[in-house]
C-alpha cells in the first residue's frame, strides 16, 4: 500500500465549478500536511499547509481528518489557470516529504 | 519564485556514466533535500543535507551520493547510471526550525539516460 494515495483523475470541470480532491495517508505518526501544485514539466509549488482546524486561502480550502487519516482540498469558482496536478504531501517528522502521485485537474472554458 | 536554483536544466548521459547535479538553496535556508520524480509519479525522497551532513535518506542505492557546502548549496552525484535513472531531479530548500517542514523546490534538472 502506498503511503499517500490520491485519485489520479483527470478531473475535467467547467470554469466556475467547485471541485474537491481527497487523499489518504497510512502513517498515523504523520505530523504535517501540505498541498502542492505542479504544472506540466515544472517544479512542485507549495499551495497551502493543512491544519487540523481546517484552513482557507481565497478560493482554496483544505481539511485534515487525523482520525480517518484523510486530507481534502476544495477549489471554488475554478479558473482556467487552476489546471495543474495537485500533490498531497505528508511529513512524519523524519524531514522527508512523502508525496502522492498527484491528481490532475483540467478546467475547461 | 522560490530563489532555489539548479543546474544544469537538462542533461543527456549514457548508461554507466556518472553525473553531478547542483543546487543553490534559498537565502536564509540551511537544509537541502533531493527528490527524484519519474514521469507520472510524485517526487521520491533521495536524501537530505543539514549542516553539511546527511540528515536522512530514502530508499536509494549508495551510488546516489551528495554533498552540502558551507554556503548551504548542494550536489547530487549518481554513479553507474542506469536507464531507470531517467527522471526529473528536484532540489528543495528549507529551514529546520521547530516542527515546520515547508520545502521550496527549484526548477529541477531533467536527466535522460540512453
Amino acid at each position: 500500500r502506498k503511503e499517500v494515495e490520491q485519485d489520479p483523475g483527470p478531473f475535467n470541470v467547467p470554469e466556475g465549478a467547485t471541485v474537491a480532491f481527497n487523499c489518504t495517508y497510512s502513517n498515523s505518526a504523520s505530523q504535517s500536511f501540505f498541498w502542492y501544485r505542479q504544472d506540466c514539466r515544472k517544479e512542485p509549488k507549495l499551495l497551502m499547509s493543512v491544519y487540523s482546524s481546517g484552513n482557507e486561502d481565497g478560493r482554496f480550502t483544505a481539511q485534515l481528518n487525523r482520525a480517518s487519516q484523510y486530507i481534502s482540498l476544495l477549489i471554488r469558482d475554478s479558473k482556467l489557470s487552476d489546471s495543474a496536478t495537485y500533490l498531497c504531501v505528508v511529513n512524519t517528522g523524519r524531514r522527508a516529504l512523502t508525496f502522492g502521485s498527484g491528481t490532475r485537474l483540467q478546467v475547461q472554458p | 519564485e522560490t530563489g532555489v536554483t539548479q543546474s544544469p536544466t537538462h542533461l543527456i548521459k549514457t548508461r554507466g556514466q556518472q553525473v553531478t547535479l547542483r543546487c543553490s538553496s534559498q537565502s536564509g535556508h540551511n537544509t537541502v533535500s533531493w527528490y527524484q520524480q519519474a514521469l507520472g509519479q510524485g517526487p521520491q525522497f533521495i536524501f537530505q543535507y543539514y549542516r553539511e551532513e546527511e540528515n536522512g535518506r530514502g530508499n536509494f542505492p549508495p551510488r546516489f551520493s551528495g554533498l552540502q557546502f558551507p554556503n548551504y548549496s548542494s550536489e547530487l552525484n549518481v554513479n553507474a547510471l542506469e536507464l531507470d535513472d531517467s527522471a526529473l531531479y528536484l532540489c528543495a530548500s528549507s529551514y529546520i526550525a521547530g516542527g515546520s517542514n515547508e520545502q521550496f523546490f527549484g526548477p529541477g534538472t531533467r536527466l535522460t539516460v540512453l
